[in-house]
């Protein structure tokens, strides 16, 4: 089972908003209120958007937005651009494991 | 403002040993923070390998654990991966970034906050 489960893919139009999950693993513990989230453009390295389940690094659109409940966090980008077209990946610290860090699979985001 | 570069063979040979560097620049290898290697195989998702702490400790993904060592420069403020005896699967987009762990109570975040660009290695003959 993996610790942190993403969908493959999502898909919204210019100006929507979509949600994307990141079901986490009984292993992964409370830890999951505080995964961070990152986007990457096909051939660029992850850029961090969202961290500690909530907040935003300076500077980035506030079109981007973490929240979390009953073990499950969720990313939502609203007012959809086409320049949001990416793969985003949710991560977090994993409580009762032997490794640390697991990545979700990555959920691909198609703007229509 | 902390800066990552990654280096190292972009083709290694079956059974050979991969090593790569990731140089800090802006910033000191020594400050209290993880240093971690993510790789990425083509198509896929992100894998995480493992980290290193200046303080020494060290922390591997158990499936590459007898296979991969890791190491910290702090006189050319650098850190660095070695995995032996790789295969095909090895092949991947190697990352390095600065890993920021707060742990409060048993619950921890865990945040790349920079990363390098990457560098792509071909694992093949």
């Amino acid at each position: 089972q993996s610790a942190l489960t993403q969908p493959a893919s999502v898909s919204g139009s210019p100006g929507q908003s979509i949600t994307i999950s990141c079901t986490a693993a009984s292993s992964v513990g409370e830890s999951y209120t505080l995964v961070s989230w990152y986007q990457q453009h096909t051939g660029k390295a992850p850029k961090l958007i969202i961290y500690e389940g909530t907040k935003r690094p300076s500077g980035l659109s506030d079109r981007f937005s973490g929240s979390t409940s009953a073990n499950t966090a969720s990313l939502t980008i609203s007012g959809l651009q086409a320049e949001d077209e990416a793969d985003y990946f949710c991560c977090s610290f994993v409580t009762r494991s032997a490794f640390n860090v697991a990545f979700g699979g990555g959920t691909r985001l198609t703007v229509l | 403002q902390v800066q990552l570069q990654e280096s190292g063979p972009g083709l290694v040979e079956p059974s050979g040993t991969l090593s790569l560097t990731c140089a800090v620049f802006g910033g000191s290898v020594s400050s209290h923070n993880w240093w971690s290697w993510v790789r990425q195989s083509p198509g896929k998702g992100l894998e995480w390998l493992g980290e290193i702490h200046p303080s020494g400790n060290i922390n591997l993904h158990p499936s590459l654990k007898s296979r991969l060592t890791f190491s910290l420069d702090k006189s050319r403020n650098e850190f660095s991966l070695r995995l032996k005896s790789v295969i095909a699967a090895d092949t991947a987009v190697y990352y390095c970034a600065r890993d920021i762990r707060s742990c409060n109570g048993g619950v921890c975040s865990e945040t790349f906050d920079v990363w390098g660009q990457g560098t792509m290695v071909s694992v093949s003959s």
